[in-house]
């Protein structure tokens, strides 16, 4: 297992369509999260799970977002309808219950709406 | 809104000196985290300071930890070029399991 894998790492697409990315989480992790990166920022918490179990959301993320991570492993994040604002680095981390190692990143997915 | 703060945002120096970046945060925490993050890239965990913890070392790095003042900071000596980057102070507020991060501060290291 070589760390988290975030796929893709580029995703260009067109206002008002849909687009998904996945991250594989280190296999043995059971915490997943979902953080949004734009320039210049830190990245800001979008959602995480504990195993399959969605356990938190943030308020930025509306009702155009959605994350899945059926059976604890890999776990997919669906936007739909993007708008320009939604441009941006997304980034996925994983840990073990309560981070006592730290959380370890994905490499992250860029994502240009256009 | 974001939990924790790096000060300075930006800081550029000699490769061989020493680089000191500060993190202050709001409330309570159960433990404190400092990430790089070269450009374009994702995060890299770099060192945790538990909450009872006053200071750690990690090779060339120093994290120190107030919680009285709360605020950190993270030391690196004799910098190289190669540690240009942005660094994140990241905070789990206490009763959290989430990291909430500051803006970052952006090192640049010449040679």
């Amino acid at each position: 297992d070589t760390g988290v894998s975030q796929d893709p790492r580029h995703k260009i697409t067109k206002r008002g369509q849909n687009v998904t990315f996945r991250c594989d989480p280190i296999s043995e992790h059971n915490r997943l999260y979902w953080y949004r990166q734009t320039l210049g920022q830190g990245p800001e918490f979008l959602t995480y799970f504990q195993n399959e179990a969605q356990l938190e959301k943030s308020r930025l993320l509306s009702d155009r977002f959605s994350a899945e991570r059926p059976k604890g492993s890999f776990s997919t994040l669906e936007i739909q309808r993007t708008e320009q604002g939604d441009s941006a680095m997304y980034l996925c981390a994983s840990s073990l219950a309560q981070g006592r190692d730290g959380y370890t990143f994905g490499s992250g997915t860029r994502l240009t709406v256009v | 809104s974001q939990q924790g703060e790096e000060d300075p945002q930006a800081l550029s120096i000699q490769e061989g000196e020493n680089a000191t970046m500060n993190c202050s945060y709001k409330t309570s925490i159960n433990n404190l985290q400092w990430y790089r993050q070269n450009s374009g890239r994702g995060l890299v965990h770099l060192i945790l300071i538990r909450s009872n913890e006053r200071e750690k070392h990690s090779g060339r790095l120093r994290v120190t930890l107030d919680t009285s003042k709360k605020s950190s900071s993270l030391l690196i000596t004799a910098s190289r070029a190669a540690d240009t980057a942005s660094y994140f102070c990241a905070t789990e507020p206490g009763g959290s399991y989430i990291p909430t991060f500051g803006r970052g501060t952006s090192l640049i290291v010449h040679p």
